[in-house]
């Protein structure tokens, strides 16, 4: 059973453009929920969090939106850049140092 | 300040071999954590260990077994590798305890080819 969806697998977008990137959780014990950027051959990087006491959270060009009655959450990326082609993952854990359920990723592609 | 390192980086093993990958933590985390990331896939959860000891397990057999030292370092060992078992191996680590312990930090990798 997959915990967290997400979507879409696949994303193509201007250079410029606002890539949406959605997740949707089924386990209400979630209470924290990063987003990871992996490009070929790395190891994730984490981008940017959220904890469900806010509804939106912004660092820089990321910015993860989060509503707790529908458990979704999602990462926009303002302005987007090639060098911003990557895969993203989200992900979900319970509590501190407990394991991170991640979605299957997102293949961004921002072409000129 | 070192982030999370992994070695090797790349192994080619035969079907029934054993490995052992390695991995020391981001400076000042206590507690490391192995994800399986196959191709194409998000990150699983094998298993994390703290203070040397392994503290929760993922859905992996009893064929993947780890070690922490009192340096925090860890290992990750596979025996009997199956041709399934090729996959990018990942070590990721956080201190215990606050709010920073929600945070993990992921090493480069070590991608793991059984034929």
């Amino acid at each position: 059973q997959q915990q967290v969806k997400q979507s879409p697998q696949s994303l193509i977008v201007q250079k410029g453009g606002i890539p949406i990137i959605n997740c949707a959780y089924e386990n209400t014990a979630f209470d924290y929920f990063p987003w990871y950027q992996q490009f070929p051959g790395k190891g994730p990087a984490l981008l940017i969090a959220i904890r469900p006491d806010v509804s939106e959270k912004k660092e820089g060009r990321f910015t993860i939106s989060f509503n707790k009655s529908a458990k979704q959450f999602s990462l926009h990326i303002m302005d987007s850049q090639p060098g911003d082609s990557a895969t993203y993952f989200c992900a979900a854990s319970i509590r501190g140092n407990t394991p991170l359920v991640f979605g299957k990723g997102t293949r961004l592609s921002v072409i000129a | 300040d070192a982030g999370v390192t992994q070695s090797p980086t790349h192994l080619i093993k035969t079907r029934g071999q054993q490995v052992t990958l390695r991995c020391s933590p981001k400076s000042g985390h206590d507690t490391v954590s192995w994800y399986q990331q196959a191709l194409g896939q998000g990150p699983q959860f094998i298993f994390q260990y703290y203070e040397e000891e392994e503290r929760q397990r993922g859905n992996f057999p009893d064929r993947f077994s780890g070690h922490q030292f009192p340096n925090y370092s860890s290992e990750l060992n596979v025996n009997a590798l199956l041709l399934g078992d090729s996959a990018l191996y990942l070590c990721a680590s956080s201190p215990l305890g606050g709010a920073a312990s929600y945070e993990q930090y992921f090493g480069p990798g070590t991608r793991l080819t059984v034929t």
